[in-house]
């Protein structure tokens, strides 16, 4: 498989604990969040997303929180597990007529110790 | 099972060649995605697709093109491969309009001497 090792800030969680990845983003006129996980070798793969006029949703393990006021976005995991570890990116789509484009953003790599 | 296979999986070639990577999708969506991602830059959209003869530039397309002839392969060619072009490349695919969610390839990587 394929990784890049990006110079990126780094998260150390213990494993159990609950991880918060921050973003911060630049379009207002966004329609939709995203969050996406890379692990090492693979290509990035979908998390969660969260539509522009929410500020809150929750999935399996994990929520994300919009803060439309200071363009905030954030992921949390509960209950972090080795299989957390990878590289985690935020996306902005601004949905047009023809279709979706994401812009991502750089990424935070989180590292789950046993 | 429906996927998105890139090829080759690691190319090494020499300034000035021309490269081609090939994307295949079996998931018959209509959007497809290159992108690059380098150290300290996330992934870059280089060029995309929302349909069979529709083609678009990314933000750093300069240096690539694509053409779209049908709806499985988006192949991306480098038409004079420079060493900035060294970098990993992905491949993606999303549904319709509004899909948050795109699909990627295992990524290529390109060394360019």
């Amino acid at each position: 498989g394929e990784s890049v090792g990006l110079h990126l800030p780094t998260l150390s969680v213990q494993e159990g604990d609950n991880s918060i990845i921050n973003c911060a983003y630049s379009n207002s006129a966004s329609d939709y969040f995203i969050w996406y996980k890379q692990e090492s070798g693979k290509g990035p793969q979908f998390i969660i997303d969260i539509r522009s006029n929410m500020d809150k949703r929750q999935g399996q393990r994990v929520t994300v929180l919009l803060n439309k006021t200071v363009k905030h976005l954030s992921l949390q995991i509960a209950a972090t597990q080795p299989g957390d570890s990878a590289v985690y990116f935020c996306a902005e789509n601004k949905v047009k007529a023809a279709g979706n484009k994401l812009t991502f953003g750089g990424g935070t790599r989180v590292l789950v110790k046993p | 099972d429906a996927e998105i296979t890139q090829s080759p999986r690691h190319k090494i070639t020499e300034t000035g060649r021309q490269v081609t990577l090939a994307c295949h999708q079996t998931w018959n969506h209509n959007n497809m995605f290159w992108y690059r991602q380098d150290l300290g830059h996330g992934l870059r959209l280089i060029h995309y697709s929302y349909g069979v003869q529709d083609t678009n530039k990314g933000e750093v397309s300069d240096g690539y093109s694509v053409s779209r002839s049908n709806t499985e392969d988006l192949p991306l060619t480098l038409e004079s491969a420079a060493s900035s072009q060294t970098s990993v490349y992905f491949c993606a695919s999303s549904e319709g309009q509004g899909g948050n969610e795109q699909f990627f390839g295992p990524g290529t990587r390109l060394t360019v001497l």
